[in-house]
């Protein structure tokens, strides 16, 4: 089955202490992303990356770095989380006919809780 | 970058009833997308449309992109429709993501 999968589901953790969501995709899609989702602001791009090795900022890159070292994995990586950052975060993936990205599927979503 | 406006951003229908939601944009885009959260989170993809007009069952969209618009249509509605639709646009040559705030539905038996 073509899914997109993340892992944990739910985190509840502590400020400052380092924590990775992994996030993997089996349709060999170039395209990869990470979104947070707020209350009353939607969705909002983390980072997003073209391919293996290469990868951009999205609208809110601070606090988090991405790491793009296999073409199916992209995981989102905390180094040191704070309360501002309990949020709900998805993973994306996408072909890129032609050079642009083309129609997003997304995982089931983390929810991180930062106390 | 662009800007990304949905209305209305709240709706209730009765079941049965048609409705049409609307995203607008503020720049020329290659990729606009219609997704659906259902009420556990789950983010489901109803339409790719960058242009034209798809119709999928009781749903359709249309995108007009020269004056920067789209459009997404639900006929006969369902209590199973209910939730949170959201539109996200790429901006031309870019391949930056952009939602919009979204539109809460709510269907009543």
């Amino acid at each position: 089955e073509a899914q997109v999968t993340q892992n944990p589901r739910y985190l509840i953790t502590v400020t400052g202490k380092k924590l990775t969501v992994t996030c993997s995709q089996n349709m060999n899609h170039e395209y990869m992303s990470w979104y947070r989702q707020d209350p009353g602001l939607g969705l909002r791009q983390i980072y997003y990356s073209m391919n293996v090795e290469v990868t951009d900022k999205g609208d809110v890159p601070e606090g988090y770095k991405v790491s793009r070292k296999e073409k199916r994995n992209f995981p989102l990586i905390l180094e040191s989380p704070s309360p501002n950052q309990t949020s709900l975060y998805f993973c994306a993936s996408s072909p890129i006919p032609s050079g642009r990205a083309n129609e997003q599927y997304f995982g089931p979503g983390t929810r991180l809780t930062v106390t | 970058g662009i800007q990304v406006e949905q209305s209305p951003p709240d709706l209730i229908l009765q079941e049965g009833a048609n409705s049409t939601l609307r995203c607008n944009f503020s720049d020329s885009v290659n990729n606009l997308q219609w997704f659906h959260q259902n009420p556990w989170g789950q983010l489901i993809n109803l339409f790719y449309i960058p242009s034209g007009t798809k119709q999928n069952g009781r749903l359709s969209a249309t995108t007009v992109a020269t004056e920067r618009y789209s459009l997404l249509y639900i006929s006969s509605s369902q209590t199973t429709d209910s939730g949170v639709y959201f539109c996200a646009a790429v901006i031309y040559n870019f391949n930056k993501f952009y939602f919009g705030s979204g539109t809460k539905l709510n269907v009543k038996p």
